[in-house]
């Protein structure tokens, strides 16, 4: 099993909306991650986890809010975003020791309009 | 720096054709190096890898060689059909527990009958 899920596919919420993207792998992976993705670009890092405890950062707003409640999940809360926030959302895990390869989710299409 | 530099797109073929995407990468260390494909709509797939120089990563026809001496990771594949249109990312990760994936900017492969 090398599936990552995340939920939900698509969501479109307003500037003031408060919302939450899923992520959930059970392939024992301790390191999760949070990339964004415009059109025609490559994902962009935004947060990474190493067993449970965030250890990057790259600068991103505090509108955008990781949590890792367990080693199988992590979750992505939105509030007051921005139109240009509007792109797809990729969560990825990786094993620690075996190897370095992430695999990647579906991701969200998130819009914010 | 870190950092990946692969061929401008969009390369268009017929099927059939020779495929050849050029991947070169800055690295300090012995970095893994990966192609990831992203069909329309969906998140990445791991499509092969390599983790040391010399080391050939194939999979469904696809092939990528780790080339040291000239720090490249060129991807091909004999023969293309219509369902390899997609956008093909080339990625090195510095096998430090945890970190997160360097891709490069990305081809689109257009594929016609």
């Amino acid at each position: 099993d090398t599936e990552v899920t995340q939920t939900p596919k698509h969501l479109v919420m307003g500037m003031t909306n408060k919302k939450s993207l899923k992520c959930e792998q059970h392939m024992g992976h301790r390191a999760m991650y949070w990339y964004k993705q415009k059109a025609k670009k490559p994902p962009e890092l935004m947060f990474v986890y190493s067993y449970e405890k965030l250890s990057i950062n790259e600068s991103v707003p505090s509108r955008f809010s990781p949590e890792c409640p367990n080693s199988s999940l992590l979750n992505l809360h939105l509030h007051a975003l921005q139109p240009e926030d509007s792109a797809l959302y990729l969560c990825a895990s990786s094993h620690i020791r075996l190897g370095p390869e992430a695999f990647f989710g579906q991701g969200t299409r998130l819009t914010v309009v | 720096g870190n950092s990946v530099t692969q061929m401008e797109g969009p390369v268009t073929l017929s099927e059939e054709a020779f495929l050849t995407i050029n991947c070169t990468y800055t690295a300090t260390g012995y970095p893994s190096l990966f192609w990831y494909v992203q069909y329309p709509g969906e998140g990445l797939q791991l499509l092969l890898k390599a983790t040391k120089a010399d080391d050939k990563g194939s999979n469904k026809g696809f092939e990528a060689t780790y080339r040291k001496e000239t720090t490249s990771f060129h991807l091909e594949k004999g023969s293309v059909q219509v369902s390899d249109s997609a956008v093909y990312f080339c990625a090195l990760s510095r096998n430090q527990a945890g970190t997160a994936l360097i891709f490069g900017k990305g081809t689109t492969l257009s594929v016609s009958s």
